[in-house]
């Protein structure tokens, strides 16, 4: 049982350049979110899903776009890359709404 | 966007020491609250998910309270450990709409052997 899996773990961009980042979990979840982390700032919420063919903006979505496929995944988009999206990013799965979350590894991007 | 308060930002304490931390959040509309334990380099883990005015709940040396009327919620860890420090995040659900999971800011905790 894999739970949540994201794919890169490392990437580097150039500026301007174009990238998804994919996220899949097998626990037949209905929501999914995903996140970037910021110094001091801990986890900001950047789109999430409440169900399969669903998205809605979160905090801080400029720059993002996301796409949720079927139940299992959810991509996040990033079409012309910025120095200021350098970050790790966390997706995450829930089952029904008052039970846990779980968390993919995260994928460290860096735009140069 | 649920406005969440945790304090204190940072603290470090020596090993053996309990502590606590606070999450503040507004009590009209309340639905749930998440507590996350969340490593350097690994992904956050739920620690404790909080539903009812007066919950209480334990794992281990760590434990939470909840006020719902107050708004806010209380970690503690009795006897820290080294392997207790962690960033420790809280995410207060309301009762509108979808409750997405939207987490405080944290609190960085250091525990020095």
């Amino acid at each position: 049982n894999a739970g949540v899996t994201q794919t890169p773990k490392f990437q580097v961009l150039k500026t301007g350049q174009s990238m998804t980042l994919q996220c899949a979990q097998d626990m037949n979840h209905n929501s999914m979110y995903w996140y970037r982390q910021d110094p001091g700032m801990g986890l900001r919420l950047i789109y999430y899903s409440a169900s399969e063919g669903t998205t809605d903006k979160g905090e801080v979505p400029n720059g993002y776009n996301v796409s949720r496929l079927n139940k299992r995944e959810f991509s996040l988009r990033l079409e012309s890359a910025a120095p200021s999206q350098t970050s790790v990013y966390f997706c995450a799965s829930q089952g029904r709404l008052n039970t846990e979350a779980f968390f993919g590894q995260g994928t460290r991007l860096t735009v140069v | 966007i649920l406005n969440v308060e945790q304090s204190p930002q940072s603290l470090h304490v020596q090993e053996g020491d309990s502590t606590n931390f606070t999450c503040s959040f507004p009590s009209s509309n309340f639905y749930a609250l998440h507590w996350y334990r969340w490593e350097t380099a690994k992904s956050p883990e739920a620690l404790f998910v909080m539903t009812l005015n007066g919950d209480e709940k334990k794992k281990g040396r760590i434990s939470a309270t909840l006020n719902t009327k107050e708004g806010y919620s209380y970690l503690y860890i009795k006897g820290s450990q080294p392997e207790d420090s962690a960033t420790y995040l809280c995410a207060p659900k309301e009762n509108t709409g979808f409750q997405k999971l939207v987490f405080g800011t944290g609190t960085r905790l250091l525990v020095s052997p």
